[in-house]
């Protein structure tokens, strides 16, 4: 399976950039889409294939990457975006990454 | 809207089967796209388990094909999940979603969560 890495946790001041980052074990070319997930709530697709903005989704949301590399890039981060964001790639089977817990300052 | 509501036990004894049904509105499941399942174990792990296509056919992770199900109701716009044979490592909590043909999930249930416990 190809496991996806991610760091487990982040703090950020609002108004601030931040950037969560998911390695993949092996390429898994442009599949990789990004989720936010909050307690309680519906999780929310934010990116698909790696930089394409999911409707709905503010542009302050973005993605980038390719191969074993990707990046979810929030700018300015807003109160409303603590929560848990995961990748998950769908070239190789479907695997998720950890999850990286974002909190704001 | 699209929405999608997933209902069952939150406890489950093992060896017995879990069972959920997850509730779509806003979109018919024969219209088109897949309808999957998805669970999150305690330390955020995420597995995904199958989905059930427009048309029916199914489609299993190979880790749990020997016990998974997943079948519909169109009549009710419902599709289910089951899972036999199940220990406390299946506790976890179970997300519905609808599955598009790239691989992602665009809408999702709010999750449901179930502990397998004697």
């Amino acid at each position: 399976d190809t496991v996806l890495t991610q760091s487990p946790a982040l703090a950020v001041s609002p108004g601030e950039r931040v950037t969560i980052s998911c390695k993949a074990s092996e390429s898994v070319s442009t599949r990789m889409h990004w989720y936010q997930q909050k307690p309680g709530q519906q999780s929310k697709l934010l990116i698909y294939k790696a930089s394409n903005l999911a409707s709905g989704v503010p542009a302050r949301f973005s993605g980038s990457g390719s191969g074993t590399d990707f990046t979810l890039t929030i700018d300015p981060v807003e109160a409303d975006d603590t929560a848990t964001y995961f990748c998950q790639q769908s070239w190789n089977g479907r695997t998720f990454g950890g999850g990286t817990k974002l909190e704001l300052k | 809207e699209i929405q999608l509501q997933e209902s069952g036990p939150g406890l489950v004894k093992p060896s017995q089967s879990l069972s959920l049904t997850c509730s779509v509105t806003g979109y018919t499941i024969t219209s088109g796209y897949d309808w999957s399942w998805i669970r999150k174990f305690p330390g955020n792990k995420m597995e995904w388990m199958g989905y059930i296509s427009y048309s029916g056919s199914t489609n299993y992770n190979p880790s749990l094909k020997s016990r998974i199900s997943i079948t519909r109701d169109t009549s009710k716009n419902q599709f289910f999940l089951q899972l036999n044979s199940v220990t406390t490592e299946d506790t976890a909590t179970y997300y519905c979603a609808r599955y598009t043909y790239y691989g992602y999930e665009d809408y999702w249930g709010q999750g449901v969560m179930v502990t397998v416990s004697s």
